[in-house]
């Protein structure tokens, strides 16, 4: 079945770029999408890949998609602490309709 | 446009007991899913619900929890009898008919004791 895998913690420094790397075993995805999920709070839609393209830049946000290993990444430019939450990578993919697999979540923290 | 409504945003039962939870989604759309999401973990998926017919419930435990979508609109989840590890939040997503982009409501925080 579907499995997406992340690092659980990642601490940078404010200014900084942060990358949060994510791989997944479903050859067939179809998007591939990032959450935010800050304390006591639902999942905010950040940005999202459909799984033909190799990169989406939004802002500060740059999607990097290796289809041949598998390897999804989200890089934050100029980090700020008002980005320190937790990250989620998902999938869709096809045959499973509009479910969306997710992994574990990244932790970032932002230090001054 | 307004968001996926949820409430009650928290709730404290003790196990054996029920419990509901009501959804809200975006005006317009046809889709709506129920996850749960247990503390350290990524959401699961419980049911997915085209209007008012039920898509995937194959994750839903059925001995205890249903939901349901009566006119298309809002939903409803209900578990009963509650278990200590029913603890985790419940959230709802809905997305426009046919596409793969869902939204997500702001969870319920369920606290079995």
């Amino acid at each position: 079945g579907e499995d997406v895998e992340q690092s659980l913690f990642l601490s940078v420094r404010e200014g900084d770029s942060s990358v949060i790397n994510c791989t997944y075993t479903d050859s067939s995805s179809t998007y591939l999408y990032w959450y935010k999920q800050e304390p006591g709070a639902g999942l905010q839609l950040l940005t999202y890949i459909f799984s033909n393209m190799d990169m989406k830049q939004d802002q500060r946000l740059t999607v990097l998609l290796n289809k041949k290993d598998k390897h999804l990444s989200l890089r934050i430019a100029d980090t700020q602490t008002g980005d320190s939450a937790i990250y989620f990578c998902a999938e869709t993919y096809k045959g499973g309709g509009n479910k969306l697999t997710f992994g574990t979540g990244t932790q970032l923290k932002v230090e001054l | 446009e307004a968001g996926v409504a949820q409430s009650p945003r928290y709730k404290i039962i003790e196990k054996r007991q029920s419990v509901a939870f009501w959804c809200n989604p975006i005006s317009g759309h046809a889709t709506l899913y129920w996850y749960q999401q247990i503390l350290g973990q990524g959401p699961k998926l419980l049911i997915q619900f085209q209007n008012n017919g039920v898509v995937d419930d194959s994750q839903l435990p059925k001995d205890r929890f249903s939901a349901e979508r009566l006119k298309g609109v809002d939903s409803t989840l209900k578990i009963q009898p509650a278990k200590l590890e029913d603890s985790a939040v419940y959230l709802c997503a809905s997305s426009w008919r046919g596409s793969d982009t869902q939204y997500f409501g702001p969870g319920t925080r369920l606290t079995v004791l």
